[in-house]
C-alpha cells in the first residue's frame, strides 16, 4: 500500500522557473526521504528529512516537513531540463520505506 | 564502489517458467530490500532483510515468490512458475542502518509471456 501520496501527478513548467512537489502521508514516521527516477532507471535518493526536521537544503533542492499535518514539499528551484524526471516521496518507519506514487516534472527548454 | 548491481537488467520469459533475479548490495550495507514497479501499483516492498535475515515479506504477492540472502554479498528473488501479471520492474536496494537513504540498482524488467 502507498503511504505517500505526491501532488500534483504531473507538473510540466519552463526552464528557470521553480517546481513544487507535495507530499501527504497517513502514520507516524522516522524521516521522510525524496527521491528521483528517470524514464527506464532506478531511482536515486535526494534528500533525507528526520522526523524532528523542519527544513533541509541541498544545492537547488528545498524540503520541508510538517509533522502535525503529515506533509512534506520538495521545491527544486531555477529548474533545467535535465531535472525531467520522476519525482517520489517515501515514509520510513520501522526500517521500511514505502513510496508515493511520485510526480512527473517535465521541464521545458 | 560500483553500486547496487543486479541481474539480468532485461528477462523475457514464457509463463510457466523459473525466474531468477540476481541483486548484489553495496559493501557495507546490512538492509536489502526487494521493490517491484508497475504502472497500476507503483512501488510495492515484495520483502526486506537486515542482516541477512528476512525481517519482512507481508509484500510477497503469494507462493510463487521467494527470497533468499545466502550472505552479505548476493540475494535472489525467485519466481516460480511466473505468469503474465509478474511483467514488472524488480528493483533491489540496499542500506546502511537509517543514514542516507537507500541506493537502488538499475532494475530487472520482466517481461512473462
Amino acid at each position: 500500500s502507498q503511504q505517500g501520496e505526491e501532488d500534483p501527478q504531473a507538473l510540466s513548467i519552463q526552464e528557470g522557473e521553480n517546481a513544487t512537489m507535495n507530499c501527504s502521508y497517513k502514520t507516524s514516521i522516522n524521516n521522510l526521504q525524496w527521491y528521483r527516477q528517470n524514464s527506464g532507471r532506478g531511482l536515486v535518493h535526494l534528500i533525507l528529512i528526520r522526523s524532528n526536521e523542519r527544513e533541509k537544503h541541498s544545492g537547488r533542492l528545498r524540503v520541508t516537513l510538517d509533522t502535525s499535518k503529515k506533509s512534506s514539499s520538495l521545491l527544486i528551484t531555477a529548474s533545467r531540463a535535465a531535472d525531467t524526471a520522476s519525482y517520489f516521496c517515501a515514509t520510513e518507519a520501522g526500517n521500511m520505506l514505502t513510496f508515493g506514487g511520485g510526480t512527473r516534472l517535465m521541464v521545458k527548454p | 564502489d560500483a553500486g547496487v548491481i543486479q541481474s539480468p537488467r532485461h528477462e523475457v520469459t514464457e509463463m510457466g517458467q523459473e525466474v531468477t533475479l540476481r541483486c548484489k548490495p553495496i559493501s557495507g550495507h546490512n538492509s536489502l530490500f526487494w521493490y517491484r514497479q508497475t504502472m497500476m501499483r507503483g512501488l510495492e516492498l515484495l520483502i526486506y532483510f537486515n542482516n541477512n535475515v528476512p525481517i519482512d515479506d507481508s509484500g510477497m504477492p503469494e507462493d510463487r515468490f521467494s527470497a533468499k540472502m545466502p550472505n552479505a554479498s548476493f540475494s535472489t528473488l525467485k519466481i516460480q512458475p511466473s505468469e503474465p501479471r509478474d511483467s514488472a520492474v524488480y528493483f533491489c536496494a540496499s542500506s546502511q542502518s537509517h543514514r542516507d537513504g537507500y541506493t537502488f540498482g538499475s532494475g530487472t524488467r520482466l517481461t512473462v509471456v
